[in-house]
């Protein structure tokens, strides 16, 4: 199989602060990373594209240095919202691939998502 | 990047009809793939069906089709024999380099 993980589920934590979400990939070796953010009741929206050992690639308007993204090894990404404010509660999702297909296609597999709620 | 465009905000199905969802699509790629994912009050996304760009028959998944017509950049999924478990929201998808997603469509199966 291919399962994704995240880490925390659910995160509450205070404005001002900065939270870490890690995404792993539990039986493959992920070529490529994506981390989406999904509103409620809205779309899942890319936010960012990552590699390994590599600087992520930002989608248009997602602030860079608010998410940072880590992708340390070829099985863990890591998002950190930072100076998290309120309207940066939302549903983060990831996302790995793994080679399957035609390229440039890879095929994705989905973690569970995680919950922020900033107070 | 692609556009995906989901027309129908909700949809109701009475239980063992048939139902079918609308996507359309924008690109100017070829080798590209489709897909539908159904997202259930868990918010895990789960794959229902995918279509290869380069394949021209439609792809099938037990109670689940595609009309894909890649001309008109169209890419609709049918649901047969609806079941209460299909209720959920239903997404389509377009990858090439990555995975984009339409709006959504909000499937409510009725006992």
């Amino acid at each position: 199989g291919a399962v994704v993980s995240q880490h925390p589920s659910r995160v509450i934590c205070k404005s001002g602060t900065s939270v870490k979400i890690e995404c792993r990939s539990l039986d493959f070796q992920a070529t490529t990373m994506f981390w989406y953010r999904q509103f409620p009741k809205k779309s899942l929206m890319l936010m960012a594209t990552s590699n390994e050992g590599s600087k992520a690639t930002y989608e248009q308007g997602v602030e860079k240095d608010k998410f940072l993204i880590n992708h340390a090894s070829l099985t863990l990404s890591t998002l950190t919202v930072t100076s998290a404010h309120p309207e940066d509660s939302s549903f983060y999702i990831c996302s790995a691939s793994k080679p399957s297909g035609r390229p440039p296609y890879n095929e994705q597999f989905f973690g569970p998502g995680t919950r922020l709620t900033v107070l | 990047a692609q556009k995906i465009t989901q027309t129908q905000p909700g949809m109701f199905v009475q239980e063992k009809e048939a139902v079918t969802l609308d996507c359309t699509y924008d690109t100017s790629e070829n080798n590209y793939y489709l897909f539908w994912y159904k997202q259930p009050p868990s918010r895990q996304m789960i794959l229902v069906i995918r279509q290869e760009a380069y394949k021209q028959q439609n792809a099938t998944e037990n109670r689940f089709s595609v009309n894909f017509q890649k001309a008109a950049k169209s890419f609709s999924l049918k649901i047969s024999d609806s079941q209460l478990g299909d209720t959920a929201m239903y997404f389509c998808a377009f990858a090439y380099r990555d995975m984009r997603f339409g709006a959504g469509t909000r499937l409510t199966v009725k006992p």
